[in-house]
Formats: C-alpha cells, sequence, structure tokens
C-alpha cells in the first residue's frame, strides 16, 4: 500500500523555469512533511520540510504548499538551475507514538536543461 | 558530509551467503534506521532503534535482522542471499524519536547479489 503517492516519475526542465513535484497522502494522522534530496551516489538530504498548521513554507528558491483539506502538498523550485538536477522524494510521518519513521513517495527524477 | 558513516561502500557476495552492514549515527543521535532502496521499489523503511530499543519495524524480510548497540553504532545482518536483495542500502540517524526531528542518510551500502 503506497501510503505516499508522489508525481509525476520524471521532470525535465529549462533552465530558469519552474519545477513543480506533487505528493498526496492518506493518512490523517501524519503530521510532518519533508522533502528530501538526492544525487547520484549519495544519500538522500533534507531540503525543506512543513507541519499542517501552515499553507506554505519558502526556503530560498524552494517552496512547499500544503493542502490539509485535499490532503495533498508540492515542491515548487523557482529559476531552476542545472545544479538542481537530482531524484526528489516527498515524505511523511505520523505524529504520537515512539517511532518517527518517514515514509516516502517513490521519487521524481528532475533534469534541468541549459 | 551528514556525519551518519556507513561501511561498507561496496559489497559483492553470492547467493545464499551472509553480509553485515555497518553504521554509525551522527555524534549524539540515539535513533538509527534503516531503509533499502533499489530501483523499482524506492525507499522503503526496514527497522528503526532507539537507543538500543527497537521502536518500529517495516517490510523487513525475517532473513534480515538488526540491532543497535550500546556504543550506539547498529547493524543489519541480512542471510540466505537472494539475487533480489540487490539494492542500496541506507543508515539514517536522527537524535530522537519524535515526528519531526530531522532525519539525517548516510551515503549507503551498495550490495551485489550475484
Amino acid at each position: 500500500q503506497q501510503q505516499v503517492k508522489q508525481s509525476p516519475q520524471s521532470l525535465i526542465v529549462q533552465k530558469g523555469g519552474i519545477s513543480i513535484i506533487n505528493c498526496a497522502y492518506e493518512n490523517t494522522a501524519f503530521d510532518y512533511f519533508p522533502w528530501y534530496q538526492q544525487f547520484p551516489g549519495k544519500g538522500p538530504a533534507l531540503l525543506i520540510a512543513i507541519r499542517p498548521d501552515v499553507s506554505e513554507k519558502k526556503e530560498g528558491r524552494f517552496t512547499i504548499s500544503f493542502n490539509k483539506s485535499a490532503k495533498q502538498f508540492s515542491l515548487h523550485i523557482m529559476d531552476s538551475q542545472p545544479g538542481d538536477s537530482a531524484t526528489y522524494f516527498c515524505a511523511a510521518s505520523r505524529k504520537g507514538g515512539t517511532a518517527s519513521k518517514l515514509t516516502f513517495g517513490t521519487g521524481t527524477r528532475l533534469q534541468v536543461t541549459l | 558530509d551528514s556525519g551518519v558513516t556507513q561501511t561498507p561502500k561496496h559489497l559483492i557476495t553470492a547467493t545464499g551467503q551472509r553480509v553485515t552492514l555497518r553504521c554509525s549515527p551522527r555524534s549524539g543521535d540515539l535513533s538509527v534506521y534503516w531503509y533499502q532502496q533499489s530501483l523499482d521499489q524506492g525507499l522503503q523503511f526496514l527497522i528503526q532503534y532507539y537507543n538500543g530499543e527497537e521502536r518500529a519495524k517495516g517490510n523487513i524480510l525475517e532473513r534480515f535482522s538488526a540491532q543497535q548497540f550500546p556504543d550506539l553504532h547498529s547493524e543489519l545482518n541480512l542471510s540466505s542471499l537472494e539475487l533480489g536483495d540487490s539494492a542500496l542500502y541506507f543508515c539514517a540517524s536522527s537524535v530522537g524519536s519524535i515526528s519531526g526531528n530531522t532525519i539525517y542518510f548516510g551515503e549507503g551500502s551498495w550490495l551485489t547479489v550475484v
């Protein structure tokens, strides 16, 4: 069962364009939604994260938009650069309990062309 | 550099064999997570330990086992290896076991089963 659904699977954007990656979740117990960036041969690294009490969070060129009622969140990369070419994963974790594991989406391979 | 250290970086072994992957978490982190990444399955959560105790279990096969030692390092043991076990295995760590704790990933151990 895929608890976090991510789309698209791959994305090609021109330099300077906007990259948009979408995720949807089912479990209303999720309360933390990070995005991870992974370069080839490297481990995933936290890019930006949001809690459901805010609808948007911006850090530099990266913005998370969150729609609690629709159970969707998205990553926007403004002014995309070739150095942004990587695989992006959305994730979620549940509030409460004694575990804090992340459930990941299937990933989006982003290629930014010149 | 995330501060999470994994060894070995690459490992080639034959079917039926047993291997041990080792992880040293970031200094001060009490939680350790193991994830499996394959091309068709994305990042799959295997197991989480917090200060030596198992906190969450994912889709970890019975042939696989893990433990976290008093010095907080962790080992993932994979036995009776099959071709399908070939994957990138990530260890990650966080300071606690609460949703929202930033989870840092190591660079992974590439396992190839031949």
